[in-house]
């Protein structure tokens, strides 16, 4: 079964402290690997796409990389306006281009 | 920017009414898509619509969930008789082209089944 999880859970970092969010797959080919930055009460804002091993974006202080069983957004020196929940989402090869697979997120608190 | 729209942004029903969510997918795309968000929980993929028909359901999306493209912009979810367990954030979506393309997200519709 397709499936994807996150980790952490929460992570809260001080304004300037660098990390990593975790984000590991099992799926049967992967098409596509997503990341997705979500507001509380609001719908998820669409980051990147990655779609081979060996593959990074960056955009601002964010930065997504994926290997062939995870992928990693690494934040660099972030600011308390990066306080948000990040979801990785997959679609697999197989079973149509349709659906998203989304993990739990993580709730990042980024304390000036 | 264009943008995915939601109506209504919040929606409180009576278990066994109908309601109908409506969406205003960004204006060149094709393939259109609705999620829900149980509280706390994840994202779940409820259905796909291409050319005017569905691509793909899920298991969630049954015989009192239905969807329909009723003119060249809108495109709706009606829930036929709403249960407790419908208590969601309902997200839209669209893309422009099959395969990878980014998935754009609206605001949500959070329906309250009392």
């Amino acid at each position: 079964e397709d499936q994807v999880t996150q980790s952490p859970e929460a992570l809260r970092l001080q304004e300037g402290e660098s990390s990593s969010l975790n984000c590991s797959y099992t799926v049967s080919g992967l098409r596509g690997l997503f990341w997705y930055r979500q507001d509380p009460g609001k719908g998820p804002e669409f980051l990147f796409t990655l779609y081979s091993a060996g593959e990074e974006k960056e955009k601002e202080r964010l930065k997504a990389t994926l290997t062939k069983k995870e992928s990693f957004l690494h934040i660099t020196a972030p600011k308390p306006e990066d306080s948000a929940t990040y979801l990785c989402a997959v679609q697999a090869a197989t079973g149509g281009y349709n659906k998203l697979i989304f993990g739990a997120g993580t709730r990042l608190a980024v304390h000036p | 920017e264009p943008e995915v729209t939601q109506t209504p942004s919040h929606q409180v029903t009576q278990m066994g009414q109908e309601v109908i969510l409506r969406c205003v997918p960004i204006s060149n795309h094709l393939y259109f898509y609705w999620y829900r968000q149980i509280l706390g929980q994840k994202v779940e993929f409820l259905v796909s619509f291409y050319n005017n028909e569905i691509s793909e359901k899920s298991e969630i999306f049954d015989d009192q969930f239905s969807v329909e493209r009723p003119d060249g912009s809108n495109f709706t979810l009606k829930i036929r008789s709403t249960k407790l367990e419908d208590s969601a954030m309902y997200f839209c979506a669209s893309r422009d082209r099959m395969g990878t393309g980014e998935l754009f997200f609206g605001e949500g519709s959070r329906l309250t089944v009392l």
